[in-house]
């Protein structure tokens, strides 16, 4: 089984804050991606990374960057967080053309 | 710029009929469409997928249904069960593939029993 892992199920931060949402894949998968959900706009791709040191902006990638130093390790942060990233983050790893398998998801609360 | 749509927030179905989720798509350039599934408190799954060379694919009680000169696709679940009750996005790529997805905001189904 495919195991998708995000390091927190919940997380409040303070405004101005510098936050690291960690995945980590077991999988071997060359792609792996990070979407924000918030209700009504359904789920939107933020940054995606093809291969280790390489990554793409997504539709939304403002006030975000990404790193991935292994190929199992997919980080996001928060450069100073803001209440508009209150949200629920997901990330998903998949192989190369094949269907992405998403983490359980990281719910950010930026108070 | 919502590219993809579900255009119903929610639906509501009895034990046993079919339900039908429908998406709708304006991006003229995607090619691979994806259905999701999402519990609470859970991350998405997979569930079925559909390349713009075929209208129609089938995968035990779920079916997508393709229709391009309409930019239409609708998921079929027959028969409809409880533990069918999840959110579904319907999702779009312009790669041919499963890779970078452009999603859409999602239809909550219920099965009544």
């Amino acid at each position: 089984d495919v195991k998708v892992t995000q390091s927190s199920r919940y997380l409040v931060k303070r405004t101005g804050e510098k936050v690291f949402l960690e995945c980590v894949q077991d999988m071997d998968h060359e792609n792996m991606f990070w979407y924000r959900q918030d209700p009504g706009l359904g789920l939107r791709l933020i940054y995606f990374s093809y291969d280790v040191k390489m990554k793409e902006k997504g539709d939304i990638p403002e006030g975000y960057s990404v790193s991935r130093e292994k190929k199992e390790r997919f980080s996001l942060i928060l450069e100073s967080a803001s209440t508009n990233q209150t949200s629920m983050y997901l990330c998903a790893s998949s192989a190369r053309d094949l269907e992405a398998f998403f983490g359980q998801g990281t719910r950010l609360t930026v108070v | 710029d919502q590219q993809v749509k579900q255009n119903s927030p929610s639906l509501s179905v009895q034990e046993g009929r079919i339900s039908i989720l429908n998406c709708d798509y304006t991006n003229s350039m995607f090619d691979y469409f994806l259905w999701y599934k999402k519990y609470p408190a859970e991350g998405p799954t997979f569930l079925i997928s559909i390349s713009s060379i075929k209208d129609k694919n089938e995968d035990g009680r779920f079916t997508v249904f393709l229709n391009k000169s309409a930019k239409h696709l609708s998921l079929h679940i027959v028969p409809s069960q409880p533990g069918d009750s999840a959110v579904y996005f319907c999702a779009a790529s312009a790669t041919g593939t499963a890779s970078k997805l452009t999603f859409g905001t999602g239809t909550r189904l219920q099965v009544t029993l």
